[in-house]
């Protein structure tokens, strides 16, 4: 069973701060790895997409994979209100499918 | 690019009828996903097709639910009969295989949200 576990938060940070969000996933054979951002009545839309162990930067996004450990994240620098929303962790199952996290809500406190 | 275009947007029905969702991928891409998504269970996926032929269907719930995609614009969800527990937010993604990494991203349509009653 392949499985994707993120913590569901809230994660509350004020605004101009480093969020932090985390994922591990269980399937060692797992090549790629997505982060979606998903606003409240919204459908998820891609951040970012990581292969690669080590860091992968867009802007104010960061994405850092570490497949020894099982691990992804995102950090987001400078938080914004707007950053406000369920940040999605998805790891490829193969064959174009994707396992989904159930999600880490985030709060930008202004 | 319209993108994933799904219809209706919201759906309200009373139990025991037929629910029809309806999804137009992306020109070109050639998966197309049915995921539900609820408070309690978050994102799962229902069943996903491969130029128009369905790969993997283990997430349909029961055979109250079937899905076709009889061309590779055009694919459907139904619900027959419906009841109150599969009221949920039903999502359609797309997405284009070529044989490179960069490209299995899956991309949403905007979703319809089914209340049964």
């Amino acid at each position: 069973q392949k499985e994707v576990e993120q913590n569901s938060g809230p994660l509350s940070v004020p605004e101009g701060a480093i969020a932090s969000l985390n994922c591990t996933y269980s399937d060692r054979g797992s090549q790629s790895f997505f982060w979606y951002r998903q606003y409240s009545g919204k459908s998820p839309e891609l951040i970012m997409f990581i292969y690669s162990n080590g860091d992968k930067e867009d802007g104010r996004f960061t994405a850092q994979l570490n497949k020894a450990s099982q691990y992804v994240s995102l950090l987001i620098r400078d938080s914004q209100p707007s950053d406000s929303a369920t940040y999605l962790c998805a790891v490829n199952a193969g064959a174009n499918n994707l396992f989904f996290g159930t999600g880490t809500r985030l709060t930008v406190i202004p | 690019d319209a993108g994933v275009i799904q219809s209706p947007r919201h759906e309200v029905t009373e139990m025991g009828q037929e629910v029809t969702l309806r999804c137009k991928p992306i020109s070109g891409h050639d998966y197309l996903f049915w995921y539900r998504q609820t408070m309690m269970r978050g994102l799962e996926l229902l069943i996903y097709f491969n130029n128009n032929v369905p790969i993997d269907d283990s997430g349909m719930p029961e055979d109250r639910f079937s899905a076709k995609m009889p061309n590779a614009s055009f694919s459907t969800l139904k619900i027959q009969p419906s009841e109150p527990r599969d009221s949920a937010v039903y999502f359609c993604a797309s997405s284009f295989k070529a044989g490179s990494v960069s490209t299995d991203t899956q991309y949403f349509g905007p979703g319809t949200r089914l209340t049964v009653l």
